[in-house]
């Protein structure tokens, strides 16, 4: 039973555009969730992340909103850069601390130049 | 700043042998937790270890199974391999504490079981 999912497997945006990435959750208990970025041969790294009192989280270029109602988590990138060419993983956690991180199977976004 | 250290990198075993895949967390961590990722998936969570014992586990069988040593490293072992065990083996360090689920994860060891 898939509970974080990702159904886009891959994106392709222009460089200089918005880049959208999506994530759907089904398990109700999940309260904290979070983005990581993968480059071949290297360990996931966090990239930013929401708690479920707020519904968006702002750094830099990157912008996570969160719908809860519809269990739904969304990443925005602006302007998207060809070094952000890599696969993203959204992942949820129950609870507020150390606990284990449920991910979903990725996104492989590719930045055209 | 050494960030999470793993190894051996590569790996390759033989179906019903053993495999023992180690970790050294971030400096000033204490809390290690173990994901398989296999191809095409998302990483999926074995269990995780603090102050020398096991605190959580995902749904892994018993031929899974860790160690965490005083000095925070850790050890995961797989016994009687079998072909589906072929994957990345990614180790993530956390410093525990309420708010804590910004891991650091190592660059993880490639098993490949023939």
């Amino acid at each position: 039973d898939q509970q974080v999912k990702q159904n886009s497997p891959s994106l392709s945006v222009q460089e200089g555009r918005i880049s959208i990435l999506n994530c759907d959750y089904t398990n109700s208990m999940f309260d904290y969730f979070l983005w990581y970025k993968k480059y071949p041969a290297e360990g996931p790294t966090f990239l930013i992340s929401i708690s479920s009192i707020k519904d968006k989280n702002e750094d830099g270029r990157f912008t996570v909103f969160l719908n809860k109602s519809a269990k739904h988590l969304s990443l925005h990138i602006v302007p998207s850069q060809p070094g952000d060419s890599a696969v993203y993983f959204c992942a949820a956690a129950a609870n507020f601390g150390n606990e284990k991180l449920t991910f979903g199977t990725g996104t492989r976004l590719t930045i055209i130049p | 700043d050494a960030g999470v250290t793993q190894s051996p990198t590569h790996l390759i075993k033989t179906r019903g042998q053993q495999v023992t895949l180690r970790c050294s967390p971030k400096s000033g961590h204490d809390t290690v937790s173990w994901y398989q990722q296999a191809l095409g998936q998302g990483p999926q969570f074995i269990f995780q270890y603090y102050e020398e014992e096991e605190r959580q586990r995902g749904n892994f069988p018993d031929r899974f199974s860790g160690h965490q040593f005083p000095n925070y490293s850790s050890e995961l072992n797989v016994n009687a391999l079998l072909l589906g065990d072929s994957a990345l083996y990614l180790c993530a360090s956390s410093l525990a504490g309420p708010g804590t689920h910004q891991y650091t994860f190592g660059s993880g060891t490639r098993l490949t079981v023939v």
